[in-house]
């Protein structure tokens, strides 16, 4: 079955650091990928998304680039803020379903 | 424009209870999905309404059912609660017809099962 996989937490940076969470996908066919923030006490919001190979999402300074050949989506920003701070989840969707396959998700903390 | 809502926000429920959670879906969108999300885990399919009627499920058991009503909000029952049940029940909200579906989630329920 599809499954997405997630480098583990929690990390925390300084502010202003560069930031990349890991992920990698194992899908039978050609998946749409997203990265969902979970602010605190909050739902998911969606944050990036990429529909197909070699599609570079971005929004709010992050950025992840779809790559087919090494079944990843890793999320980077180069300047991380404390607001920034919040457990990010990478997915999935398989094409035609909008079912979501969630990673586990990575707690970033960003000290001032 | 309104965005998912959720309600209540926090429940607490004895084993072997029936419990319903609410769900109203953003403006303009017509289908709804549930996800369980245990504490430190990412969210887990539950299952999905269009038009009314169940439209794909995760490996729940039939003790979580579902409702979606005329005006696209849902509901989420589920039925001789155990204690592994206890978790944030994310309700998300979609309009099929484009390209690439974009899920809109709620604030979620918190379920405590004691």
């Amino acid at each position: 079955g599809n499954s997405v996989t997630q480098m583990e937490g929690p990390v925390t940076l300084s502010e202003e650091a560069f930031l990349t969470i890991n992920c990698t996908y194992t899908a039978t066919g050609y998946p749409s990928l997203f990265w969902y923030v979970q602010y605190p006490g909050e739902g998911l919001q969606l944050l990036l998304k990429a529909t197909k190979a070699d599609d570079k999402g971005s929004n709010k300074g992050f950025e992840a680039t779809y790559r087919k050949e090494t079944t990843s989506f890793h999320l980077e920003k180069g300047s991380v803020q404390v607001s920034d701070s919040a457990v990010y989840f990478c997915a999935l969707s398989e094409g035609g379903s909008e079912k979501l396959v969630f990673g586990k998700g990575t707690k970033l903390t960003v000290n001032p | 424009e309104t965005g998912v809502t959720q309600s209540p926000t926090h429940l607490i429920k004895t084993r072997g209870q029936q419990v319903t959670l609410r769900c109203s879906s953003q403006s303009g969108h017509n289908t709804v999905s549930w996800y369980q999300q245990a504490l430190g885990q990412g969210p887990q399919f539950i299952f999905q309404y269009y038009r009314e009627e169940e439209n794909g499920r995760g490996n729940f058991p039939p003790r979580f059912s579902g409702l979606q009503f005329p005006n696209y909000s849902s509901e989420l029952n589920v039925n001789a609660l155990e204690l592994d049940d206890s978790a944030l029940y994310l309700c998300a909200s979609s309009r099929v017809g484009g390209a690439i579906y974009e899920q809109y989630f709620g604030p979620g329920t918190r379920l405590t099962v004691t």
